[in-house]
């Protein structure tokens, strides 16, 4: 009973170094997402794929690369990380806006 | 476009208190209407969903929300909170020209006094 699996859980870097967010349903959604969330201001959306093979820009895409592996996983990507991508990173499946969503627990990420 | 707003940035009740969260939302028809709630350190979990039908849903936790498409607001309320229930509480939105994205409120963090 899986659901959605995000790694790592916690990760420092230095400013500058690049890594990937990883993420894996097994909810067989068509539909996966990336957000970011800071004290004070929710969830904001950085990329989604609605569904395999195409993927798509939300509010807070710059910094940021994504890749839709195939139906099961969905890639974030920081090539250089900056102070100001610190922050809780979230990954969700779903079906499309007329069903919830499902997330995972939550990558926290700092950046030095 | 379509907009959640959760007037409330933090509230605070006694245990044992009735608790009621606002949450209104900008969308011409009506949309699908989501609460969730995320405990300290985790990630965020359905509470309750309105599609159609009864105005009035029940979810996990002993939570209840109310449409009410006159006012645009999509209420969750408790009858008695338990310390437990200290989160934050996130109120969503989904509309048919979305594009597959709900749309989510800035949340609100509820703290349990003694």
């Amino acid at each position: 009973n899986a659901g959605v699996t995000q790694t790592p859980k916690f990760q420092v870097l230095k400013t500058g170094q690049s890594m990937t967010l990883q993420c894996a349903q097994d909810m067989n959604h068509n539909s996966m997402y990336w957000y970011r969330q800071d004290p004070g201001m929710g969830l904001r959306l950085i990329y989604y794929s609605a569904s395999e093979g195409t993927t798509d820009k939300g509010e807070v895409p710059n910094g940021y690369n994504v890749s839709r592996l195939n139906k099961r996983e969905f890639s974030l990507r920081l090539e250089s990380a900056a102070p100001s991508q610190t922050s809780v990173y979230f990954c969700a499946s779903g079906t499309g806006y007329n069903q919830p969503q499902h997330f995972g627990d939550g990558t926290r990420l700092s950046i030095l | 476009a379509q907009s959640v707003t959760q007037p409330d940035i933090h509230i605070t009740v006694s245990e044992g208190a009735s608790l009621e969260l606002r949450c209104n939302y900008s969308y011409g028809a009506t949309p699908y209407l989501f609460w969730y709630v995320q405990s300290p350190g985790q990630g965020l979990q359905l509470l309750l969903k309105y599609f159609s039908g009864d105005t009035l849903v029940q979810g996990i936790k002993g939570f209840e929300a109310e449409f009410k498409r006159s006012q645009s607001s999509f209420n969750l309320r408790k009858p008695s909170v338990h310390w437990s229930d200290a989160a934050e509480y996130f109120c969503a939105v989904g509309a048919g020209d979305s594009n597959y994205q709900l749309i989510w409120g800035a949340g609100t963090k509820l703290i349990i006094k003694p």
